[in-house]
């Protein structure tokens, strides 16, 4: 089966901390991805990657960043949180062309 | 953006009874559809696709329609069970960068 784990999946962070939310995948996927998901909004596509080192800005990357330096990991990072960052986050792997497998989410509060 | 919308953010069908996802799509270039189910507490799962070059794709009690002049893809569900209760997203693939834009998702209750 395919795994796409997630390194939590519930977080509470203090407002201005730095916070780091893994993501593996072992499907050798090329593409890699991270959303948020909040009630009546859907999931918005933060960060994007194609490829190790690579990334690419979704639709809503203000005050994300990500790091790709393995084929199967996808880090998110949040610089300096705050509370509008209280979500759930979604990882998902994905072959070009093909669907994107996700990880069971994170559900974080910053507070 | 992209706009993938459903027409209706919550649905309730009596157990046995067939269920009807709709979802509107905007994007006449887009060449790949997929539903996703998402239980509470979890992440969304993969249930079928539909490549824009059918209309219609069936799986295990799942039916995907494909609609191409409105730009609708609908989920139907035969004999829905209480297994089924979740939320349904349609997703809407553009070819350049894989990208998927999703629907904010539909709601299901089976009433036993």
């Amino acid at each position: 089966d395919v795994k796409v784990t997630q390194s939590s999946r519930y977080l509470v962070k203090r407002t201005g901390e730095k916070v780091f939310l893994e993501c593996v995948q072992d499907m050798d996927h090329e593409n890699m991805f991270w959303y948020r998901q909040d009630p009546g909004l859907g999931l918005r596509l933060i960060y994007f990657s194609y490829d190790v080192k690579m990334k690419e800005k979704g639709d809503i990357p203000e005050g994300y960043s990500v790091s790709r330096e393995k084929k199967e990991r996808f880090s998110l990072i949040l610089e300096s949180a705050s509370t509008n960052q209280t979500s759930m986050y979604l990882c998902a792997g994905a072959t070009s062309g093909d669907e994107q497998f996700f990880g069971p989410g994170t559900r974080l509060t910053v507070l | 953006g992209e706009s993938v919308g459903l027409h209706l953010p919550t649905l309730s069908v009596q157990e046995g009874d067939n269920s009807i996802i709709n979802c509107a799509y905007s994007n006449s270039a887009s060449d790949y559809f997929i539903w996703y189910k998402q239980e509470s507490g979890k992440g969304p799962q993969f249930i079928i696709d539909i490549r824009s070059n059918m209309d219609k794709r069936q799986g295990q009690r799942v039916t995907v329609l494909l609609n191409k002049t409105v730009k609708h893809l609908s989920l139907q569900i035969a004999a829905t069970q209480p297994g089924d209760s979740a939320v349904y997203f349609c997703a809407e693939n553009i070819t350049v960068g894989n990208q998927f834009y999703f629907g904010t998702g539909t709601s299901l209750t089976v009433i036993p």
